[in-house]
């Protein structure tokens, strides 16, 4: 299944500023999917990167505060705009395992505190 | 939206017991996987189940794909410490890509 290397893998930032994580597949995957777990929390889905097209958003996640970019087919990023404290979360980048096994490969994740 | 229960929401059990955990949901579900997440990692899949009945196997891991297909369990049989971790549920819907996970089961293993 495709390797997943997510940086950073934490890191701590002032309010205010923002932060990109980079997300690098081994492989050439069709969609890339960036979630957010909050302390003690499940997986939320922020929004599906596909590449050569505008990322799709859940409900309650905008592109102003969380722009993502897909440029190619093993790369993508997303920018953790003008963080504050409530930011702090765990996020995680996933892809589809591969195109025989079904289910979806997770990076190892960057930790985030905002202070 | 689609909601997942999980429970419990944690157990403490003996190493060497058995252990139970499920997931029901508020509609039918495709596909169900089951994931562990170790502190500091991302959750790796454990086991994928597609579809109803299906009865799976992974060492001492098995999991159900419930015939109602709003439910799933999974079972761990004689525990051992590096069982230790929280376990998802997560679901998808028929004709959406969309996974939901549910809140997860910590599970603690006293040696």
């Amino acid at each position: 299944s495709a390797v997943i290397s997510q940086k950073p893998s934490r890191d701590i930032c002032q309010r205010g500023t923002s932060l990109t994580i980079q997300c690098q597949v081994d492989s050439q995957v069709t969609m890339m999917f960036w979630y957010r777990q909050q302390p003690g929390q499940s997986l939320t889905l922020i929004a599906t990167a596909n590449q050569g097209s505008e990322a799709t958003y859940e409900s309650g996640f905008v592109i102003d505060k969380f722009p993502i970019s897909r440029p190619n087919l093993t790369f993508s990023t997303l920018t953790v705009s003008n963080m504050s404290p409530e930011d702090s979360s765990i996020y995680l980048c996933s892809v589809e395992m591969d195109s025989v096994n079904y289910g979806y490969t997770f990076g190892s994740g960057t930790r985030l505190t905002v202070v | 939206g689609q909601q997942l229960n999980q429970s419990p929401q944690s157990m403490f059990i003996q190493e060497g017991e058995d252990v139970s955990m499920n997931c029901t949901s508020s509609s039918i579900f495709n596909t169900w996987l089951w994931y562990k997440q170790d502190p500091g990692e991302g959750p790796v899949l454990l086991i994928a189940l597609y579809k109803a009945g299906e009865l799976t196997s992974n060492g001492r891991l098995t999991a159900q794909f419930g015939i109602t297909r709003k439910d799933s369990f999974l079972n761990i049989s004689a525990s051992i410490p590096s069982d230790v971790g929280i376990y998802f549920c997560a679901g998808q819907a028929r004709g959406y890509q969309k996974v939901t996970f549910g809140i997860g089961t910590k599970l603690q293993v006293i040696p």
